[in-house]
């Protein structure tokens, strides 16, 4: 199986920080990366997918990029409705695999 | 609005049996992939199952093939996912997902899961 590693695992920042979560593939899966919040209680949200290609709907404010087996998701300019935890998951081969999460909390 | 209903969860006894279901409204069922994710409590998400379209493509995670099925009828706009042989190591939160193959003319992007029902409990426990 493909293991995804996050990091860091959780982070505070204020509102207007930028910030940047990282995930790391086990192997190669060429772009087949997405991104997902998830806030307590509530399902998963698809906020990037193909590691780069913003989900309709979301906030531009939202990046992410690819760098071989290393990927980013940035917040450019962290707003209140932003504080959750943050996974990666490959979609490159089953068995599809989550990245462990970053919690984004309040400084 | 596109929107997904799971039910059928509940407490079960380890060994036992549960069938979730999941009703699709506000897209058209017929044309999506769709999988099934699942939270442990404090957990990440994992994904568990999915399905094409027409059922001719179906996929497990290892730790629960030979023990759940996935399954769909698209006259009834609805995906199941039958589990048996229940263990206490599968607690968690359901959630079934649409899940979308990205691509345009020139280049495919693969798939996300970018609707998502709320959720059923299932709890394994004696």
């Amino acid at each position: 199986d493909i293991q995804m590693t996050q990091s860091p695992s959780s982070l505070s920042a204020s509102v207007g920080d930028r910030v940047t979560i990282t995930c790391r593939a086990s192997q190669s899966i060429s772009s087949y990366l997405n991104w997902y919040q998830q806030k307590p209680g509530k399902a998963p949200k698809l906020l990037i997918y193909a590691a780069s290609r913003l989900e309709r709907g979301v906030p531009s404010r939202f990046t992410g990029s690819r760098s071989g087996t290393d990927f980013t998701l940035t917040i450019s300019s962290l707003q209140p409705e932003d504080f959750a935890t943050f996974y990666c998951q490959q979609s490159f081969t089953t068995p599809w695999t989550f990245g462990q999460g970053t919690k984004v909390g309040i400084k | 609005e596109v929107q997904l209903v799971e039910s059928g969860g509940g407490l079960v006894q380890p060994g036992g049996s549960l069938r979730l279901s999941c009703a699709a409204s506000g897209f058209i069922f017929s044309s999506y992939w769709m999988s099934w994710v699942r939270q442990a409590p404090g957990k990440g998400p994992e994904w568990v199952a999915n399905i094409k379209s027409d059922e001719s493509e179906k996929y497990y995670v290892d730790s629960v093939k030979g023990r759940f099925t996935i399954s769909r009828d698209n006259a009834k706009n609805s995906l199941y996912l039958q589990m048996n042989s229940l263990r206490a190591e599968d607690t968690a939160v359901y959630y079934c997902a649409r899940t979308t193959y990205y691509y345009d003319r020139s280049d495919s992007y693969g798939y996300g899961m970018d609707v998502w029902g709320q959720g059923t409990t299932v709890t394994v426990s004696s």
